[in-house]
């Protein structure tokens, strides 16, 4: 199995540019999880899907933020417009079961630099 | 809602010595635990969990760590430290609807 896999690895864009990050999660996992890592305020949860359905967006900062899972091996976070404070590691993350008691497995994440 | 604690940013520990992450949780319910360690330019991957039964649990790369109801812990252990072992550690709870990461405990071996 590959793996999480997100695209790009690196992203620099200028304050105001729309920004999509993408995500192939692992096959047969149902759930899939939108992280965010800052130095300042580590790992927080953006939102997450079971079956492709949102089910807890509570995390999402601001409208400038969304995410999509058009089907069960795809999901995009889309910032627009992105300004200086969303520069942050961007991870994905899926899994197979619910409660919790299974791993995460991570994607490499999507450094977002916007200057 | 559940949350961890983890104390000390960075901790250093020489090679062959012991390594000790402390972890302190909250939760409501009876809490899943886990330790999940990140390399650099990576994504986390779980180095053990605890759900339910033994308390004493193992993980890869001989890590363990023991969850203690009495004092809200789950400390990460291992005996002797080696040089790959150089990363950063978050523990995390889940109240089987969320999970909470803490800050992470980014360790540094020295030779």
């Amino acid at each position: 199995d590959a793996g999480v896999i997100q695209s790009p690895r690196h992203e620099v864009t200028e304050m105001g540019q729309e920004v999509t990050l993408r995500c192939k999660p692992i096959s047969g996992h149902d759930y899939l999880f939108w992280y965010r890592q800052t130095m300042m305020r580590g790992l927080e949860l953006l939102i997450y899907f079971n079956n492709n359905v949102p089910i807890d967006d509570s995390g999402m900062p601001e409208d400038r933020f969304s995410a999509k899972m058009p089907n069960a091996s795809f999901s995009t976070l889309k910032i627009q417009p992105s300004e200086p404070r969303d520069s942050a590691v961007y991870f994905c993350a899926s899994s197979f079961s619910d409660s919790f008691n299974s791993p995460l497995h991570f994607g490499n994440g999507t450094r977002l630099t916007v200057t | 809602a559940q949350s961890v604690t983890q104390l000390g940013s960075h901790v250093s520990v020489s090679e062959g010595a012991l390594v000790l992450l402390r972890c302190n949780y909250s939760s409501s319910v009876p809490p899943y635990l886990f330790w999940y360690v990140q390399y650099p330019n990576q994504g986390l991957q779980l180095l053990l969990k605890y759900t339910t039964g033994a308390t004493l649990v193992k993980g890869i790369n001989g890590f363990e760590a023991e969850f203690k109801k009495s004092e809200t812990s789950f400390h990460l252990t291992k005996p002797s430290a080696h040089m790959s072992d150089a990363a950063e550690y978050f523990c995390a709870v889940s109240d089987r609807r969320r999970l909470a990461f803490g800050k992470g405990n980014q360790v540094v071996v020295i030779p």
